[in-house]
């Protein structure tokens, strides 16, 4: 069955490090998105890609960066992490052109402490 | 940024007790998603309703988008335990899609 996998699914860390945190996703969806979960303000969206190459600002993207060299991830690095960056940090991944109806498939998450 | 709002924020309740979750925006959307989320797992979608007044129903949960497309609400009929986590509602803001805030619920056997 296809499915989308993250790693590690816990880090903890200190400040000013690199971390990069990895995605995979075997539905061969050419969307990928990466989303920050914090209390009080949902879900909130880092960085997207609509394909191998393609990069995009979201919502909340400093200090975060995404590469797009294959179909199957989109590995998200934080530069030097900073304890505001403490969070749970999903994954995921849609098909076709992105708009009013796509479905977005989730990843378990991956819950980041930086101490 | 447009913004969903969602209430309650947390809800506790009996089995078998109904209960409905409101997703708010003073925005117009051409769709609007409900998804939920178990703990330690992503969300996963349950319904996408899309014309004004629509309503789907999924087993026990009641779906209904606003005539005027800015609103939603999630009705369940008798809730179980198994209906326990947190309730999303999400619009996409051209192609981005934006979350509410969440709905915790936590139903008490």
């Amino acid at each position: 069955d296809a499915e989308i996998t993250q790693s590690p699914r816990h880090k903890i860390t200190e400040t000013g490090r690199q971390v990069t945190l990895a995605c995979h996703q075997t539905w061969n969806h050419n969307n990928m998105f990466w989303y920050r979960q914090d209390l009080g303000h949902g879900l909130r969206l880092i960085h997207y890609s609509y394909g191998v190459h393609d990069t995009n600002k979201g919502e909340v993207s400093d200090g975060y960066s995404v590469s797009r060299s294959n179909t199957e991830d989109l590995p998200l690095t934080l530069e030097s992490a900073a304890s505001s960056q403490t969070s749970v940090y999903f994954c995921a991944s849609s098909e076709g052109f992105v708009g009013s109806y796509n479905e977005q498939f989730f990843g378990p998450g991956t819950r980041l402490t930086v101490l | 940024t447009q913004l969903l709002e969602q209430s309650p924020q947390f809800l506790s309740i009996q089995e078998g007790e109904n209960l409905t979750v409101y997703c708010n925006s003073s925005s117009v959307f051409s769709s609007l998603q409900w998804y939920r989320q178990e703990p330690g797992e992503g969300p996963v979608l349950l319904v996408t309703v899309v014309t004004g007044g629509e309503v789907k129903k999924l087993k026990r949960l009641t779906f209904q988008f606003g005539d005027a497309r800015k609103d939603s609400s999630l009705h369940i009929t008798a809730a179980q335990p198994g209906d326990t986590g947190l309730y999303l509602c999400a619009a996409y803001n051209t192609d981005k899609l934006i979350f509410g805030t969440g709905t915790r619920l936590q139903v008490f056997p």
